[in-house]
Parts: structure tokens; sequence; C-alpha cells
């Protein structure tokens, strides 16, 4: 059964700081796993996902992430923080059929 | 720009009372997923149609959630009767294919208080 755990529920940066949102997965298969970011009062946005074309996946807003096979994580960073990245940011591993499992969220907060 | 849209955004009720949620695909979109958002469980997965076949139920509440496809642009949540413990946001999402690469497209939610 695939699982995501993300660590830490709360991460707060400074603007133009590197925001760095950990998560890692289990998987008994090659796992498909996305981040996707939620607003306040909002749907939740794909920011990226990893599909095994490349380790190194860019998506939207600056932000991308690097599938490590060893380490088992999917960790997402942006170089520069911006304000309006203050979010809640979803990591999920898919299921068969295609179904999402995710993780807790991490909800990030940007300090002028 | 096609978008999942969900109807209505906001319902308060009171315990007993049914409630009808709905959610459009994105057009040509084959597969709709129904989650469930909650401060204790965050996201989970309720059920989701392919085809407008239920393929996954496990995640509802057998004895008081329904959920259908009556048509390719339509899907349903139903709860009844409701209970305060169903206060949530519930998200809709489609997909094209159903494969486990494929990107979900989520809806806005719709904000359920029971009461």
């Amino acid at each position: 059964a695939q699982s995501v755990t993300q660590l830490g529920s709360h991460v707060s940066v400074s603007e133009g700081a590197l925001v760095l949102l950990r998560c890692n997965y289990s998987s008994s298969v090659p796992p498909y796993l996305f981040w996707y970011v939620q607003y306040p009062n909002q749907g939740l946005q794909l920011l990226l996902k990893y599909t095994s074309a490349a380790t190194l996946v860019k998506g939207i807003n600056g932000f991308e992430a690097e599938f490590k096979k060893s380490e088992t994580s999917f960790h997402l960073t942006k170089p520069s923080a911006h304000m309006s990245d203050a979010a809640e940011y979803f990591c999920a591993v898919s299921a068969t059929g295609g179904k999402l499992i995710f993780g807790q969220g991490t909800e990030l907060s940007v300090k002028p | 720009d096609a978008r999942v849209t969900q109807t209505p955004r906001h319902k308060v009720t009171e315990m007993g009372q049914e409630v009808t949620m709905r959610c459009q695909p994105i057009l040509g979109h084959n597969t709709v997923f129904w989650y469930r958002q909650t401060m204790m469980q965050g996201l989970e997965l309720l059920a989701y149609f392919r085809n407008r076949a239920p393929l996954d139920d496990s995640g509802m509440p057998k004895d008081r959630f329904s959920a259908e496809m009556p048509d390719a642009t339509l899907a349903t949540l139903k709860i009844q009767p409701s209970e305060p413990r169903d206060s949530a946001v519930y998200f809709c999402a489609s997909g094209l294919g159903g494969q486990v690469k494929e990107t979900q497209y989520f809806g806005p939610g719709t904000r359920l208080l029971v009461l």
C-alpha cells in the first residue's frame, strides 16, 4: 500500500529565503508523485508531478522537486520565497485507478 | 479555461437533513473523484467513477452517503441523514484516462456545516 508523510505541518520562511517542504513516500511499486497547492478557500492546484521521466521536476511558480529513490523522498523547493507563496502544500502518491493518497499537508507562511 | 465546477459552494444545514452536492467535471474527462477534507483526517478519498461506473466507494459511510453519475457531465454526492461529523469541505476532481500518472483537476469545493 502506498502512503505519504509530510514532515512539518507548518513552515515559516522570510521573503526571499529558500523554501523546502519535505515529503517521504512509501510504495511497493514505482511511484507517481504529485505536489498540489491550496490557497485559502480554494481547491487544489497541481504544482508538479513525477512520472519517472526525470528525477528533477520543474513546476509552476518557480517550484521544483527532486525524486530520490534511495531516500524515498520527493521534497519541494523554491530558491526565493514570495509573499504569494503562502498557502498549504500537499504531497500525494497515486494509487491503483489513479486515486491520490495525500499527506497531511504543510502550511507555508512567508514573513515580510 | 476548462474547470471543474461544484455547487453549492457553501451549505449550512441542520442535523438530519439531506444534503446534495453537485460536480460538473471538465468536458471530456472520464474519471471523477470525490474527496473530503477535515482538520482531523486531512484529505481522504470517498469514491470515484470511471466512464460513469463506480469503481471504489470504500471511503464512504455506506449507510448515509451515496454517489452517482446520472450522466457524463454531472456527479452527485448525497448525505442522508446528515450529521455534525459530516462537516467538512468536499472536493470533486476529474481526470482523463484514470492512469496512475494522470493529473487530477480539482473543483473549488463545497464547504458543508451541519449544525
